[in-house]
C-alpha cells in the first residue's frame, strides 16, 4: 500500500527566500503529482511528473522526482505573498489507474 | 468553459437520511473520482471510475456508493449518513494518467 508522506506540514518563510518541500513515498509510484489549495477553494494542478529525474518548472516553482530515492521536491525560488497556500503531493503505485494517496499538506505562509 | 460541477455545495442533513451529491464533467475524460478532505488527513479518495460501468474502491468506502452509466456523471450516494461523514467532499476527472481537474467541493454536515 503506498503511503506518502509530506515535510514539514506548516512552512512559514520571507519574502524572497528559498524553501524546499519534501514528499517521501513508500513503494514504487509511476507518478507524482502537485497541486496547490487556497483557503476555501478547490485544488490547482501543479505539475505531473512521471519519470525519474523528471524536473518541471513553472515561476518561482521547480518540482522534480527521484525515483530511486522515492522523493520529490518542490522548491520555492524568492518567495512571494501570493504562494501562500497550501500544497499536496499524490501518488499513484498502478499506471493505467487512478487510485491515487494524497500526502496530508504542507501549509505555506509567506510573510512580508 | 471546461469543468467540473458538483451540486449541492453545501448541505446539512440528519443521520440516516440518504443524499446524492451530484458530479458532472464536460471534458469527456474517462476518469472520475470522489475524494474527502479532513483537517490533518489531507484528500482520501473513497472511490473512482476509468470508464462507464466501471468502478473501484478508493481507500475509505465505506458508507459510499458510486455508480457511473454515463460518462460525464459520477454520482455520490450516501445511504445512510452518519456524523463521521461530515467533510468537505471533492470530485475530479482526468483523461487518464495526467492532471487530474477538481470540482467546487460539497460540505456536508450530518447532524
Amino acid at each position: 500500500e503506498l503511503k506518502v508522506e509530506q515535510n514539514p506540514l506548516f512552512l512559514s518563510m520571507q519574502e524572497g527566500k528559498n524553501y524546499t518541500i519534501y514528499c517521501n513515498y513508500s513503494t514504487t509510484s509511476d507518478r507524482l503529482y502537485w497541486y496547490r489549495q487556497d483557503p476555501g477553494k478547490s485544488l490547482e494542478s501543479l505539475f505531473v511528473l512521471l519519470s525519474n529525474g523528471a524536473v518541471k518548472q513553472e515561476g518561482r516553482l521547480m518540482a522534480s522526482l527521484d525515483t530511486k530515492a522515492r522523493l520529490s521536491t518542490l522548491h520555492i525560488t524568492a518567495a512571494v505573498h501570493d504562494l501562500s497556500a497550501t500544497y499536496f503531493c499524490a501518488g499513484s503505485s498502478n499506471f493505467g489507474n487512478e487510485k491515487l494517496t494524497f500526502g496530508t499538506g504542507t501549509r505555506l505562509t509567506i510573510i512580508p | 468553459e471546461a469543468q467540473v460541477t458538483q451540486n449541492p455545495r453545501y448541505l446539512i442533513t440528519v443521520t440516516g437520511k440518504k443524499l446524492t451529491v451530484t458530479c458532472s464533467q464536460n471534458m469527456n475524460h474517462e476518469y472520475m473520482s470522489w475524494y474527502r478532505q479532513d483537517p490533518g488527513l489531507g484528500l482520501r479518495q473513497i472511490y473512482y471510475s476509468m470508464n462507464v460501468e466501471v468502478t473501484d474502491k478508493g481507500d475509505v468506502p465505506e458508507g459510499y456508493k458510486v455508480s457511473r452509466k454515463e460518462k460525464r456523471n459520477f454520482p455520490l450516494i450516501l445511504e445512510s449518513p452518519s456524523p463521521n461523514q461530515t467533510s468537505l467532499y471533492f470530485c475530479a476527472s482526468s483523461p487518464g494518467a495526467f492532471e487530474q481537474f477538481f470540482g467546487p467541493g460539497t460540505r456536508l454536515t450530518v447532524l
